[in-house]
């Protein structure tokens, strides 16, 4: 049961650069989200989605593109990094009533130089 | 406005010693409150979610809607209790559209 999956594990990208963050859930759950863990901020939310084409604004969504074309996926994309986003980012997914506990992925460490 | 407020970003004791991580929210409704602990470069998992009444590796958890708080209890730390823990809150686990708010953690350290 492999649950929320996250590509690469670590990243280091130049300043201008783009990348996607791959995001896979094989849970079947509706909600999935992407955060950000800096020292000292906790957990920052980007953006989430309630399922299948729809998408929203979390605290934090500037820089950040998201899409959720399947149930499955839900990739995150940079498209002109900054080194404000050096960051470790963490998908996450859950369900609704008595599975409404959330899951996360291993995360992604990323560098912008 | 949600919030989830964790007024200690460190917290040191030593082995056998109670352990009272704080947890203070602010929602208007009925939210489902959480604790998640991550282990050092681990991802996060569930550790107490309030509407479970339970305790995981003697930890307990009880929601206080008069106090607004959800404080996380050991009355015996262990060494390998030590790890950050964030105290998290979201909207009625019906509905599907509300998002998991976290606070900004508090990392426990146990010293034998």
């Amino acid at each position: 049961n492999a649950g929320v999956t996250q590509t690469p594990k670590f990243q280091v990208l130049k300043t201008g650069q783009s990348m996607t963050l791959q995001c896979a859930q094989d849970m079947n759950h509706e909600y999935m989200s992407w955060y950000r863990q800096d020292p000292g901020m906790g957990l920052r939310l980007i953006h989430y989605s309630v399922g299948a084409g729809i998408t929203d604004q979390g605290e934090v969504p500037n820089g950040y593109n998201v899409s959720r074309s399947t149930t499955e996926d839900f990739p995150l994309r940079l498209l002109s990094a900054a080194p404000s986003q050096t960051s470790v980012y963490f998908c996450a997914s859950r369900g609704t009533g008595a599975k409404n506990i959330q899951y996360f992925g291993a995360g992604t460490r990323l560098s912008v130089l | 406005a949600q919030r989830v407020t964790q007024p200690e970003k460190l917290l040191s004791v030593f082995k056998g010693a109670p352990v009272e991580l704080k947890c203070n929210y602010s929602y208007s409704g009925s939210p489902e409150l959480f604790w998640y602990v991550q282990y050092s470069r681990q991802r996060l998992q569930l550790l107490l979610r309030h509407i479970s009444r339970e305790s995981i590796k003697g930890f307990t958890a009880d929601l206080n809607k008069g106090e607004t708080s959800f404080h996380l209890k050991k009355p015996f730390a262990q060494e390998e209790d030590s790890a950050m823990y964030y105290c998290a809150l979201s909207g009625p686990s019906q509905e599907a559209g509300t998002a998991l708010i976290f606070g900004k953690g508090t990392t426990l350290s146990v010293s034998s």
